[in-house]
């Protein structure tokens, strides 16, 4: 089974910049979710999809961050502009459906440097 | 107060040691709690799964879940080299999957 697969692995920009993170889930996987790591912490839930639909937002600053599942499969995550508290691990990961019995499997994350 | 507390250490033992990774947590409605393990530049890897309370043994690890004290534990016996990691617990409130997760535990294991 391919695992979770994220692009790019590491991108470096400057404060007021854009970015665009891309996340296809495993094969079957109703359910996607993007969390953020900061360095020494565990990861937090930025935004969760259960096919096309998003499920909970609640802590994604939508003022500057965005992110879509158009086709229900892969997902792409933006920052515009971006700051440099967002450097972080951008981390998706999918399951199975949404109930909590269903283990979340992650992408090994983008590295984002804002200088 | 954070609702999943851990030691982040870091700790280091050697080979063979027997290894206690724990967390708390606040909300009593947490009902699914799971160890992952996160080696250095990698995503986090599902090590542990368990519901409720109760203990859940896979090879060298244990998880243990005591819902009554909120408390929850990883036992690596035998430790390796290879399990130096950071070590994540987290819990879900089964209310859509959303997992909340601790600072993580740095382990390293000497030779």
């Amino acid at each position: 089974e391919a695992g979770v697969a994220q692009s790019p692995r590491y991108k470096i920009i400057e404060k007021r910049q854009s970015v665009a993170f891309w996340c296809n889930p495993i094969s079957g996987h109703a359910t996607l979710y993007w969390y953020q790591q900061i360095l020494g912490q565990g990861p937090k839930l930025l935004i969760q999809f259960q096919n096309n639909g998003v499920v909970d937002d609640s802590q994604l600053p939508k003022d500057r961050f965005s992110a879509e599942r158009l086709k229900g499969v892969d997902s792409t995550l933006k920052i515009q502009p971006a700051k440099l508290e967002d450097s972080a691990v951008y981390l998706c990961a999918s399951s199975l459906d949404i109930r909590g019995s269903s283990p979340l499997h992650f992408g090994n994350g983008t590295r984002l440097t804002v200088t | 107060q954070k609702e999943v507390e851990q030691d982040p250490g870091p700790l280091s033992v050697p080979e063979g040691a027997i290894v206690s990774l724990n967390c708390t947590y606040s909300n009593s409605a947490f009902q699914y709690f799971m160890w992952y393990r996160q080696y250095s530049r990698k995503g986090p890897e599902l090590l542990m799964y368990t519901y409720s309370s109760g203990n859940k043994e896979d090879g060298r690890f244990t998880a243990q879940v005591d819902k009554s004290s909120k408390y929850i534990s990883l036992f690596i016996r035998d430790s390796q080299p290879s399990d130096s990691a950071t070590y994540l617990c987290a819990s879900d409130y089964n209310q859509g999957g959303k997992l909340i997760f601790g600072q993580g535990t740095e382990l390293s294991v000497k030779p």
